[in-house]
């Protein structure tokens, strides 16, 4: 099995309102991240998980939380996003004893804020 | 601050054409890796590489890799309508394992 899974595809959401975007993976890796991608641009990196614990945030403001329950659960939680966070919502999981440390995508979760 | 840049950014192609498409970074690099992106879809994967005059190939793509000169190619032979596609470069900053930095991206048009 060498697929990253993330639901939901879509999502459209207030400014007010709260939501989770749900990344999982069944390949054993123990290194998760979190992308968004505007449209035409490249995939911006925004969190990274190691043995489930944080390892790298890119100064990315409060509104997302993520959160890494186990070895193969990657949430990103949302709360007061803004029109401009609409974006393509990337999640990808790498090895971390080998040493390409290759990443492999999820499908995306396509975010439209309102 | 590790810098990628691709060029160039828009190719079009004609069928059975050969062309390069050209990545270069700014500080040393551990690895360097090519994704391929379909309009409204995830990253795939492409290569991998991983050491100085490293060379992959899978179909019609042959990459390599120049660490010296710091300068990665993607090259197409013969190309066909099925690659049209964004491709994307991303390097590790050495001493990192985990955070990539990507090239703005070739959108490559193979037209009949």
């Amino acid at each position: 099995d060498t697929e990253v899974t993330q639901t939901p595809k879509h999502l459209v959401m207030g400014m007010t309102n709260k939501k989770s975007l749900k990344c999982e993976q069944h390949m054993g890796h123990r290194a998760m991240y979190w992308y968004k991608q505007k449209a035409k641009k490249p995939p911006e990196l925004m969190f990274v998980y190691s043995y489930e614990k944080l390892s790298i945030n890119e100064s990315v403001p409060s509104r997302f939380s993520p959160e890494c329950p186990n070895s193969s659960l990657l949430n990103l939680h949302l709360h007061a996003l803004q029109p401009e966070d609409s974006a393509l919502y990337l999640c990808a999981s790498s090895q971390t004893r080998t040493v390409s440390y290759e990443q492999y995508f999820g499908p995306g979760t396509r975010l439209t804020v309102t | 601050e590790l810098k990628v840049e691709q060029n160039p950014l828009f190719l079009s192609m004609q069928e059975g054409k050969n062309y390069t498409i050209y990545c270069n970074y700014s500080t040393t690099s551990d690895r360097l890796y090519w994704y391929r992106q379909d309009p409204g879809k995830s990253l795939e994967s492409l290569f991998v590489l991983l050491s100085n005059g490293a060379v992959k190939q899978e179909g019609r793509l042959m990459a390599s890799l120049d660490t010296k000169a710091r300068l990665s190619t993607l090259h197409i032979t013969a190309a066909v309508h099925d690659l049209s596609a964004t491709y994307f470069c991303a390097v590790v900053l050495a001493g990192s394992n985990y955070k990539l930095t990507f090239g703005k991206g070739t959108l490559l048009t193979v037209n009949p």
